[in-house]
This record gives structure tokens, sequence and C-alpha cells, in this order.
């Protein structure tokens, strides 16, 4: 799976809204672009998924560029509940593997009341 | 919500001891996964399974085992516990398509005196 570029951190007011950028330049065709979080001593879980256009659920929405290069995660009003690491990581949907996900350092999100 | 469950969720144990993490998921899925990662830092994937009687050593090198007997069933062992073992361990299951989301347990915090 090819690699992501996330900031390694980021701060946001309670009840605003929050960008999380990500970078994928070397994505391919077949890669979907999937965010998880982990939340304080817990598990990582599942926010998002998309491919090309963009997608909202209750969670978030994800902003998907033309040219695939990158995409923001979208928190609509940030909560205390929402200080997490957010990972981003593509997943190529045509090979059959493991299927693990590669997470890399995810960007480590702040809210402030 | 997600249905799988680690045990213990924290294991204090000295040198030489022989350890089993205990992970069961009631979700029927047929691939599981352990990963490994270190307080700040990210999550390594150390194991893996497709199904009954499969299993694959993951990206890290690591010195435990693990086991599928039963779908839902997936444990950990350490023979030898050392104080290079203390890490978090997560457990998490996913279904066969390579786009389902993983699910994760909330951990076992293993610390080796």
């Amino acid at each position: 799976d090819a690699k992501t570029t996330q900031p390694n951190s980021m701060e946001s007011n309670e009840e605003e809204p929050v960008h999380l950028p990500c970078n994928h330049s070397t994505i391919s065709g077949t890669d979907y672009i999937h965010w998880y979080r982990q939340l304080p001593s817990q598990g990582p879980e599942y926010v998002i998924h998309g491919l090309t256009s963009n997608v909202n659920n209750r969670m978030a929405s994800l902003a998907i560029a033309e040219d695939r290069k990158s995409s923001t995660l979208i928190l609509h009003r940030a909560t205390l509940r929402d200080a997490a690491v957010y990972y981003c990581i593509l997943r190529d949907h045509a090979t059959n593997s493991g299927y693990a996900l590669n997470f890399g350092k995810g960007t480590s999100l702040l809210v402030t009341p | 919500e997600a249905d799988i469950y680690q045990t213990p969720r924290y294991l204090v144990i000295g040198t030489g001891k022989k350890i089993t993490l205990e992970c069961s998921q009631t979700m029927g899925h047929d691939k599981m996964y352990w990963y490994q990662q270190d307080p700040g830092m990210e999550l390594h994937l150390i194991h893996y399974s497709y199904g009954v009687n499969s299993t694959e050593k993951g990206d890290l090198s690591s010195e435990s085992t693990v086991s599928r007997i039963r779908t839902e069933h997936f444990p950990l062992t350490l023979e030898s516990a050392r104080p290079s073992h203390t890490s978090q361990y997560l457990c998490a299951s996913g279904g066969l398509e390579r786009y389902n989301e993983q699910f994760f347990g909330p951990g076992t915090r293993l610390t080796v005196l």
C-alpha cells in the first residue's frame, strides 16, 4: 500500500469544525482512502473511507481531491471526545494480501474547551 | 458496536513466565490480527490469520506465537516473557473483503518486570 503524510498534531476549539489533511501523492487507482482514530487508552476505530467521491457518515465527512493525491477528514463540530490520534491509511482493494492496516504516526488532535 | 474482547486488560508479570493473551470475537470474521503498540508510537502488525488453522507472521518480528483453532478465538502466547515484551497488544478482526473495516479490541497492556 502507498504511504501517506499527515501533520503530527493539530489543535481545535470545541464546537468548531476540524479539517485533518492527508497527502498521498503515490496513490494508485485501486487504493481506497481509509480513516481510523484511536482514543486514549483504546483500540483504533473505523471512521470513514472513500475512493473518489466525497463521503459522509454520522461521524465525519471525507473530502477527496480531484487528483486523489490528498484528502481531508472533516469533523463538523469537534467535541472533547474527538480528541484522538487520527490515521489516514491507503488500502489497495485489488490485491489479495493479508489486508492488515498499515498505521503511520497519524495526527494527534487536541480539542480545547 | 464491535464485539471483540481481550483479556486481561492489564497484566504485570515477572521475567520468564509463560503468558497467553486472549482475544475473542462474536462477529464470525475469518480474518484476525494482532498488533503491538508501544506508548505514543505506531501500531505494528505482528500476526494475522485468514481463518481456522491459518496463521502468518506480520511485518514486525515478534517472539510470540498464535493459534487459530476456532474462528472466534485467536490467542497470543509468550513462552518466556522478558522486559522487552512490555507493550500494548491489540487484537482486531475483519471481514473477507479488503474494504471491510477492522474492529479492534480494547487491548492488553503488558508489563514484564
